[in-house]
């Protein structure tokens, strides 16, 4: 069946530092892929998505690329801030199916 | 975009009990889900509720044991029903506005004992 699979959190990062949070999934067709995030005490919010291979999909400074050759979706950030200390979930979803296929979840923690 | 609620935010309940979580959302939604997230695994799908039909549960969830109430587009409750340890979950509602994708309450952090 399908899969997402995320690096392993912790991830403990000074501010500013450049951030990679990988993503790869299993699956039978050609799924959209979405990063979410969830700030304490919030719920899961969308925070970018990409609908084709080779489509990349950006907000607040975070960027993933679909590329289906690697089945990896890995978000990154140039620079990170105190304010993006929060667990971030990679996920699937085919279209006209409402059922999100997520990951573990990657908490992140950046100090000043 | 739609904000959602739920209440309890957290609850310890004894083995044997059950529990209903309320999930509200600021705007009428077409569709709203449940998914439970059991202590470092991620996200699972238990059922998607629609006003006015019986939910439709995934594999591995059953209405007994979770039964679902839609009653109107702002309002859905989930109910875990003689509860165990391994209920012990984070438990999500989310909801989907025509052509948004979803949006998710805080969840409800439930210990069973």
């Amino acid at each position: 069946g399908d899969s997402v699979t995320q690096m392993e959190g912790p991830v403990t990062l000074s501010e500013e530092a450049f951030l990679t949070i990988n993503c790869t999934y299993t699956a039978t067709g050609y799924p959209s892929l979405f990063w979410y995030v969830q700030y304490p005490g919030e719920g899961l919010q969308l925070l970018l998505k990409a609908t084709k291979a080779d489509d990349k999909g950006s907000n607040k400074g975070f960027e993933a690329t679909y590329r289906k050759e690697t089945t990896s979706f890995h978000l990154e950030k140039g620079s990170v801030q105190v304010s993006d200390s929060a667990v971030y979930f990679c996920a699937l979803r085919y279209f006209g199916n409402e059922k999100l296929t997520f990951g573990t979840g990657t908490r992140l923690t950046i100090i000043p | 975009s739609a904000v959602i609620s739920q209440k309890p935010s957290r609850d310890i309940c004894q083995r044997g009990t059950s529990l209903t979580i309320q999930c509200q959302v600021d705007s009428q939604v077409t569709m709203m889900f449940w998914y439970r997230q059991q202590p470092g695994q991620s996200l699972t799908l238990i059922a998607t509720a629609n006003q006015g039909s019986e939910a439709t549960y995934e594999s591995g969830f059953v209405i007994d044991k979770f039964p679902i109430s839609r009653p109107n587009l702002t309002f859905s409750t989930l109910t875990v029903s003689n509860m165990s340890p391994e209920d012990s979950s984070i438990y999500l509602c989310s909801g989907r506005l025509q052509g948004t994708e979803q949006y998710f309450g805080p969840g409800t952090r439930l210990t069973v004992t």
